[in-house]
């Protein structure tokens, strides 16, 4: 149990356009989402928290006109990349925090998603 | 902002213990977790220390003392499957949010 999947695994898109990410939990809802960026030999770098039915609270130096999020649902949340750049390149991972969690704070890992902008 | 440091490199022999550790300077903490990532895939779940002390799990046990800030990985019978990078998070107390520390990258030589 506990699988979070990330859409799509991998895209690759041109300076200026517009990518959505989506990350879903499959068998589990999920009060909070997070969002990640790692950019090579980096470790991850927490980007905003994404709660069901409210506005993201984004990290400091985050663009919050620029990387977009939306959490719809319990299972659903999307980050959309707006006007990307080749700077925005990165491998962007989604967690998800189930409404029971086993421990507190547990948190499930998408298999990320690897965007280059050319 | 918070800080949290980890050796930036390894290399241990197969066979072997080697011991991660990760030192914080977090403005909250609600627990500490060990995550390993290989390369180009997501990272996955070691193990949670919120209180002081040791929690073992198989050939891989995690302590923690948060009167001093400060954490280690021990891995034992180390197995060629073992390098991969291991990444130390400190969970603060608002929303549950996690913060990584740069990763250790563990390279396992036969």
């Amino acid at each position: 149990g506990a699988v979070v999947s990330q859409h799509p695994s991998w895209v690759i898109c041109k300076s200026g356009t517009s990518v959505k990410i989506e990350c879903r939990s499959l068998d589990f809802q999920a009060t909070t989402m997070f969002w990640y960026r790692q950019f090579p030999k980096q470790s991850l770098m927490l980007m905003a928290t994404s709660n069901e039915g409210s506005k993201a609270t984004y990290e400091q130096g985050v663009e919050k006109d620029k990387f977009l999020i939306n959490h719809a649902s319990l299972t659903l949340s999307t980050l959309t990349v707006t006007s990307a750049h080749p700077e925005d390149s990165s491998f962007y991972i989604c967690s998800a925090s189930p409404l029971t969690a086993l421990q507190d704070n547990e948190q499930f890992f998408g298999p990320g998603t690897r965007l280059t902008v050319l | 902002g918070q800080n949290i440091d980890q050796p930036t490199e390894m290399t241990a022999t197969e066979g072997a213990i080697v011991q991660i550790n990760c030192t914080y300077q977090t403005s909250g903490f609600n627990g500490l977790f060990w995550y390993q990532q290989h390369a180009g895939e997501a990272p996955t779940f070691l193990s949670y220390n919120v209180l002081d002390g040791l929690e073992e799990k198989g050939r891989f046990s995690s302590f923690l003392s948060r009167s001093k800030g400060y954490s280690y990985l021990l891995l034992k019978e180390l197995q060629m499957k073992d390098s991969a990078s291991y990444l130390c998070a400190v969970s603060l107390d608002n929303f549950n949010k996690f913060y990584f520390g740069s990763g250790t990258k563990l390279n396992v030589k036969p």
